[in-house]
């Protein structure tokens, strides 16, 4: 099925360092999720953006949707061990969502 | 419920046994998607039940994947003569998309696993 280009793939960071991820796409989205996804659990919905331009954030996340309405970065600011998973993003311009490949963060502290 | 519910966690099947999987989405919300999510890989839509509409199926990979959603809350995949490929975790989501503009919550997944 269709797929988001999501990069990296996966990034090995040092405790208290910044991480940022984006997503790329083909097509224009009316909407973008940003997801963590622990072992052995569903997807966490961590930021939700509605409007093109909009930047929002979530504790020490911060996503925003770009311009031109196909793509979207999240960054992760001072990184901590307990961040370590998997951050998928999707998006969606109507009721389906196209989700990311993945970006599989580890922290090393 | 709090959250999506769903059974079982783990599945264990021989090749060409035919399982079924459980969704108990949450209480209210009118729509709900399966997602297969194979080992490194990102979510593929499977299919999409919303209200009384005629479910998009169009993420099936084959004529042995089924879906039924019976009186607009519980849903149930099935897949036939399950093959080594079908191994995976499969995902459930619910939403409810007037209110909370289609934000999708999934549950913690069934592993499938076919020896």
């Amino acid at each position: 099925g269709q797929q988001l280009n999501q990069s990296p793939q996966s990034m090995f960071i040092q405790e208290g360092e910044d991480v940022s991820m984006n997503c790329t796409s083909s097509s224009i989205f009316n909407t973008w999720l940003w997801y963590k996804q622990d072992p052995g659990e569903g997807p966490v919905l961590l930021i939700a953006l509605y409007k093109a331009g909009e930047l929002t954030s979530n504790g020490r996340l911060t996503a925003q949707f770009g311009i031109t309405r196909k793509d979207s970065f999240l960054n992760i600011s001072a990184s901590i061990p307990s961040d370590v998973g998997i951050y998928f993003c999707a998006g969606s311009g109507t009721y389906k969502y196209i989700f990311g490949t993945g970006t599989r963060l580890k922290v090393l502290a | 419920g709090a959250g999506v519910s769903q059974s079982p966690s783990n599945k264990v099947t021989e090749k060409g046994k035919d399982v079924e999987l459980r969704c108990d989405p949450i209480s209210g919300h009118t729509a709900l998607y399966w997602y297969r999510q194979s080992l490194g890989q990102g979510l593929e839509f499977l299919i999409y039940f919303q209200g009384n509409s005629a479910p998009d199926k169009s993420g099936l990979p084959s004529d042995r994947f089924s879906a039924e959603r019976t009186g607009g809350s519980v849903s149930t995949l099935t897949i036939q003569r399950t093959q080594q490929e079908d191994s995976a975790v499969y995902l459930c989501a619910s939403s409810f998309p007037r209110v909370a503009k289609n934000i999708q919550y999934f549950g913690a997944g069934t592993r499938l696993s076919v020896l």
